[in-house]
């Protein structure tokens, strides 16, 4: 069955250090890839997109890699602030009609001042 | 412009009672989708609407969960004969439909519990 993995339940960091979040997924080859932002209380916020084809996404102080050999992505901030603590949540995508996505349990980041 | 709304955002039911929840998406957004989510889980995928029809249901987990998008707007989720494993937040999500179109933009859920 498919199955994705986000990195260790919660990481803690400090203020201005690059926080690195891992997504892992096995039995799935999805189409594209998408990172959200979850604070407690609220719903999902889509954070970025990637494709199967594409490698490398920036966005301010984001990036993602995507491996669909390793079966792997990265989600990076850089620069970090506390303001970036919440959850970050990694989610599959198929292709065609089939729109909704597969999402791992998510990584809790706390970014200490 | 304004998001996507859910009501009500809480919603204590007792066991064994109907319950519906009802889901504004953001206009003009054709796909609109639901799912579940439990304490320290992602969002599970229910059912997902392209306009008026049920595009895929496979995430239903049984006969008890019903959605409907008559008009091809607000959706509605009705939960019959709710048990305590049916509580958890219930998310609605909308998007775009088309090929560059595949971020979902979500409300801010309903919390059910059942008693």
């Amino acid at each position: 069955s498919q199955k994705i993995e986000q990195n260790s339940e919660a990481l803690n960091i400090q203020e201005g250090k690059t926080a690195t979040l891992t997504c892992n997924y096995t039995n799935y080859s999805p189409a594209y890839l998408q990172w959200y932002r979850q604070d407690p209380g609220r719903g999902p916020v889509f954070l970025l997109l990637i494709r199967e084809n594409e490698k490398e996404k920036r966005k301010e102080r984001l990036k993602v890699t995507f491996d669909t050999t390793l079966k792997q992505s990265l989600f990076h901030i850089t620069a970090s602030q506390p303001a970036d603590s919440a959850t970050y949540l990694c989610a599959l995508g198929g292709s065609g009609s089939a729109r909704q996505l597969t999402f791992g349990s998510g990584t809790q980041l706390t970014v200490l001042p | 412009g304004a998001g996507v709304s859910q009501t009500p955002s809480n919603k204590v039911t007792e066991k064994g009672k109907y319950v519906e929840l009802r889901c504004d998406p953001i206009s003009g957004h054709t796909a609109l989708y639901w799912y579940r989510q439990s304490l320290g889980q992602g969002p599970e995928f229910l059912i997902y609407f392209q306009g008026t029809g049920a595009a895929d249901d496979s995430g239903l987990p049984n006969d008890r969960f019903f959605a409907v998008r008559p008009e091809g707007s607000v959706s509605t989720l009705k939960i019959q004969r709710t048990e305590r494993g049916d509580s958890a937040v219930y998310l609605c999500a909308s998007s775009l439909y088309g090929t560059a179109s595949y971020e979902q933009y979500f409300g801010p859920g309903t919390r059910l519990t059942v008693t």
